[in-house]
């Protein structure tokens, strides 16, 4: 089956320094692929959705100028939070459809974020 | 009025019983329903979609679906301890690029 792989599982980082998270689709080309934060005990909340060769387009409220969103390849797009702050410390997952897109997601591993 | 509304939880249910879960949605041009299992830490899996009106059944996990009155509920039959999780419920509208819309879930426990 699909699969999307996305590193690193963790991190912890230092408050002001910047962080990349990588998410990879093995074995297929995701054209587009979604960035999801989600808090402790709450739901996800999608940030941005990436396009291959075009600029992400950000949700309601999610800076732009913090979260860069790469998306160079068909397997490859990258998310880093900038200057990070605590506030930022959260569970990142990115996801991506196999196939048409009413298919459902495959979310990568997630990578938990903790800013000190 | 949320865009996808779930039971708040939590729901205990005893092993070997029946787990009903449900979810409303209020845009009327979704089309295709999902539901994905978020165990503790993890990253949503999912586990069952939904298009048409009325059961899909896949082993354990019956999903269903009715359109007019905007609902799709998931089913889980003979439960057990591993099914322990929170169940997210996602639709997609086809003109909203790929986007699914998700509820806040339900978390289930599943007693021994």
């Amino acid at each position: 089956g699909a699969v999307v792989s996305q590193h690193p599982s963790r991190v912890i980082c230092k408050s002001g320094t910047s962080v990349k998270i990588e998410c990879r689709s093995l074995d297929f080309q995701a054209t587009t692929m979604f960035w999801y934060r989600q808090f402790p005990k709450q739901s996800l909340m999608l940030m941005a959705t990436s396009n291959e060769g075009s600029k992400a387009t950000y949700e309601q409220g999610v800076e732009k100028d913090k979260f860069l969103i790469n998306h160079a390849s068909l397997t490859l797009s990258t998310l880093t939070v900038t200057s990070a702050h605590p506030e930022d410390s959260s569970f990142y997952i990115c996801s991506a459809f196999f196939g048409h897109r009413d298919y459902g997601y495959t979310f990568g591993s997630g990578t938990r974020l903790t800013v000190v | 009025q949320k865009e996808v509304e779930q039971n708040s939880g939590p729901l205990s249910v005893p092993e070997g019983a029946i787990a009903s879960l449900n979810c409303t949605y209020s845009d009327r041009g979704s089309q295709s329903f999902f539901w994905y299992r978020q165990y503790s830490g993890k990253s949503p899996e999912l586990i069952m979609s939904i298009y048409s009106n009325g059961d899909k059944e896949d082993g354990r996990f019956t999903a269903q679906l009715n359109k007019a009155s905007q609902y799709v509920s998931l089913l889980i039959r003979d439960s057990q301890p591993s099914d322990s999780a929170t169940y997210l419920c996602a639709v997609n509208n086809p003109t909203n690029a790929g986007k699914s819309t998700f509820g806040d879930g339900t978390t289930l426990t599943v007693k021994p």
